[in-house]
């Protein structure tokens, strides 16, 4: 069974400048999410989707991210415009759904690293 | 809100020793946990799941132990190989979201 793909693996960009990061999880899982990890830092949650709708936006900085999932399988994450503070390792992962509070195991990619300069 | 905290941030232990990684989180009412692995550079891996109904969860020589009350997991590794070095994370489901700790980074040495 294929894993989490994600692209591109590593990115290094201009402050000001705009990037987007791809996604398919494993197929079947219905739920998506685009996670923020700041070297030595545990993952911090951006954004859920169930199937193609937002469950959970809370901790994305509107301002300047974005992130869509429009037919419910793939996803994109862009950031635009980047400042300094970005610069982090963007992970996505995937779940199947379940009934109970969507409690399904996580699985993760392989992440795509931002450097901003 | 749900903090976790894994302590300690780092760890070096010789080759052959078993060791205990713990994680720890302020609100109880959880639905599970997970513990994953991370190598430099890399994604997360998933290690163990225990759901809120149980008490432990093993895979191979990896032990996870879950005690709701006192909001604490641990995680049971027996005799260590250099090639468990990585980062462990814990990960705690409540209604909703998952919280992450910051990991504790693991080193066996030959």
């Amino acid at each position: 069974e294929a894993g989490v793909a994600q692209s591109p693996r590593y990115k290094i960009i201009e402050k000001r400048q705009s990037v987007a990061f791809w996604c398919n999880p494993i197929s079947g899982h219905a739920t998506l999410y685009w996670y923020q990890q700041i070297l030595g830092q545990g993952p911090k949650l951006l954004i859920q989707f169930q199937n193609n709708g937002v469950v959970d936006d809370s901790q994305l900085p509107k301002d300047r991210f974005s992130a869509e999932r429009l037919k419910g399988v793939d996803s994109t994450l862009k950031i635009q415009p980047a400042k300094l503070e970005d610069s982090a390792v963007y992970l996505c992962a995937s779940s199947l759904f379940r009934a109970v509070a969507n409690t399904g195991e996580l699985f993760f990619g392989e992440g795509s690293r931002l450097t901003v300069l | 809100k749900q903090e976790v905290t894994q302590i300690p941030a780092a760890l070096s232990v010789p080759e052959g020793e078993n060791l205990v990684l713990n994680c720890s989180f302020t609100d109880s009412a959880i639905y599970n946990l997970q513990w994953f692995r991370q190598d430099p550079g890399k994604g997360l891996t998933s290690l163990l799941l225990i759901q809120s109904s149980q008490r432990e969860q093993t895979s191979g020589r990896l032990n996870a132990s879950l005690d709701k009350s006192s909001g604490r997991s641990t995680l049971y590794i027996a005799a260590s190989q250099p090639g468990d070095s990585a980062t462990y994370l814990c990960a705690v489901r409540n209604a909703g979201k998952s919280t992450f700790g910051d990991g504790t980074t693991l080193t066996v040495k030959p």
